[in-house]
């Protein structure tokens, strides 16, 4: 079974950069089939999908999607040699705070769902 | 974006009570529709996906049906271990999106 793990920084001052790393254990960021995620959950609220990145074994090459809300602020990097991938969410505000998970997105057909979760940290903005 | 509507938003039940969580979508998303547990500082966990598939390992109380728009998640004979926190969430489209959960809490 995948294993993720978030870092990085629990406070974030406003109009600053918000950088987080998940580093997978357990499997190869490189395998087909799985898109690298990360989710946001504000206090209280229902998860939010920020983006996603997919790296071919083969080539090396990625692509990421993100969410047209966050586009123009959001950057999803994968490193395949350390088999990691980070976010960067630039102009961060309070409306950034919540907690931050990064996670694997099966997709298979109907098999589509978020299957491995890291433990999720808490990102506060907040000067 | 496709909306994603859950209700009720809480629900009060009773160990052995089997309840019933319904989740309806801003548009039809065919039977793309997964459904989440999270329990208080963790992770949400997959319970079903495909609208009816149960991920493996979970228990078989557990069982969702629906396609199009309208969709539910029930829970029979609810154990201690159910009282948590469910969202349902389409993988019709990008960017997914959730719904914004149902408690379930102990009567």
């Amino acid at each position: 079974q995948v294993q993720l793990q978030e870092s990085g920084p629990g406070l974030v001052k406003p109009s600053q950069t918000l950088s987080l790393t998940c580093t997978v254990s357990g499997g190869s960021i490189s395998s087909d089939a799985s898109w690298w995620t990360w989710i946001r959950q504000p206090a209280g609220k229902g998860p939010e999908w920020i983006g996603r990145v997919y790296a071919t074994g083969t080539t090396g090459s990625t692509s990421y999607y993100s969410n047209p809300s966050l586009k123009s602020r959001l950057t999803i990097s994968l490193d395949t040699s350390e088999n990691q991938f980070s976010l960067q969410l630039t102009s961060v505000s309070a409306a950034d705070t919540a907690v931050y998970y990064c996670a694997r997105q099966l997709s298979s057909g109907r098999r589509d769902y978020f299957d491995s979760w890291g433990q999720g940290t808490l990102v506060t903005v907040s000067s | 974006d496709i909306q994603m509507t859950q209700s009720p938003s809480s629900l009060s039940a009773s160990v052995g009570d089997r309840i019933t969580i319904t989740c309806r979508a801003s548009q039809s998303i065919s039977n793309y529709l997964n459904w989440y547990q999270q329990k208080p500082g963790t992770a949400p966990k997959i319970l079903i996906y495909g609208a009816s598939s149960l991920e493996s390992g979970v228990p078989s109380r557990f069982s969702g049906s629906g396609s199009g728009t309208d969709f539910t998640l029930t829970i029979s004979n609810l154990q201690p271990e159910d009282f948590a926190t469910y969202f349902c969430q389409q993988s019709y489209n990008a960017p997914r999106t959730f719904g914004q959960g149902t408690k379930v809490e102990i009567k």
